[in-house]
């Protein structure tokens, strides 16, 4: 099975920063790579797919990079809104593993 | 409007079994295939289980093969798991989500676009 390994698995940043997060595949999954958000008490929300599509409704703010094994979500500038958990997940094969998540807080 | 709603959850005892489901509206079950996934308490998203758009093909995460079934009913629009020889470890939220896709030809992309409200199974006694 395909391991992801997602990091940090939490950092702190503020209004109007840049925040990168990392996702690596155990093996190449070449861009078959999703994001998704989470904030609490909800549901899982896809941002991108396929590596670096964003979904439709998602403000450009986010982005999404990286194929093989190595990827990155990058939100340009930091909204209120965007405290959450954000998730990887691969769709290269099943099972669809999730990385372990990384936690955005409010520095 | 697209909607995934799950129900059944509940508390159940430790080696006991529990059926959820997972009702979708607004769009056709059979052109999808369709996923669980589970959230333990303060913990991360695990993948449960999956199922090919007409059931033909299944697949389950390690921590529950061969006690977790997932079936599907495409005529009544609901999607199924059946849960036997429920652990502790099995307490979490549980997640059911239609997996779209994207692309051309042979290069399609599937992520998960829509997931339900997820329905709440406690394991204990």
């Amino acid at each position: 099975d395909i391991q992801m390994t997602q990091s940090p698995s939490s950092l702190s940043a503020s209004v109007g920063d840049r925040v990168t997060i990392t996702c690596r595949a155990s093996q190449s999954i070449s861009s078959y790579l999703n994001w998704y958000q989470q904030k609490p008490g909800k549901a899982p929300k896809l941002l991108i797919y396929a590596a670096s599509s964003l979904q439709g409704g998602v403000p450009s703010r986010f982005s999404g990079s990286g194929s093989g094994t190595d990827f990155t979500l990058t939100i340009s500038s930091l909204q209120p809104e965007d405290f959450a958990t954000y998730y990887c997940q691969q769709s290269y094969n099943t099972p669809r593993a999730f990385g372990q998540g990384t936690k955005v807080e409010v520095k | 409007e697209v909607q995934l709603v799950e129900s059944g959850g509940g508390l159940v005892q430790p080696g006991g079994s529990l059926r959820l489901s997972c009702a979708a509206s607004g769009f056709t079950l059979s052109s999808y295939a369709m996923y669980w996934v589970r959230q333990a308490p303060g913990k991360g998203l695990e993948y449960v289980s999956g199922i090919s758009s007409n059931g033909g093909s299944t697949n389950y995460g390690n921590s529950v093969k061969g006690r977790f079934t997932v079936s599907r009913d495409n005529s009544k629009n609901t999607l199924y798991l059946q849960m036997g020889s429920l652990r502790a470890e099995d307490m979490a939220v549980y997640y059911c989500a239609r997996e779209a896709y994207s692309g051309s030809f042979d290069d399609y992309y599937y992520y998960m676009d829509v997931w339900g409200k997820g329905t709440t199974v406690t394991v204990s006694s």
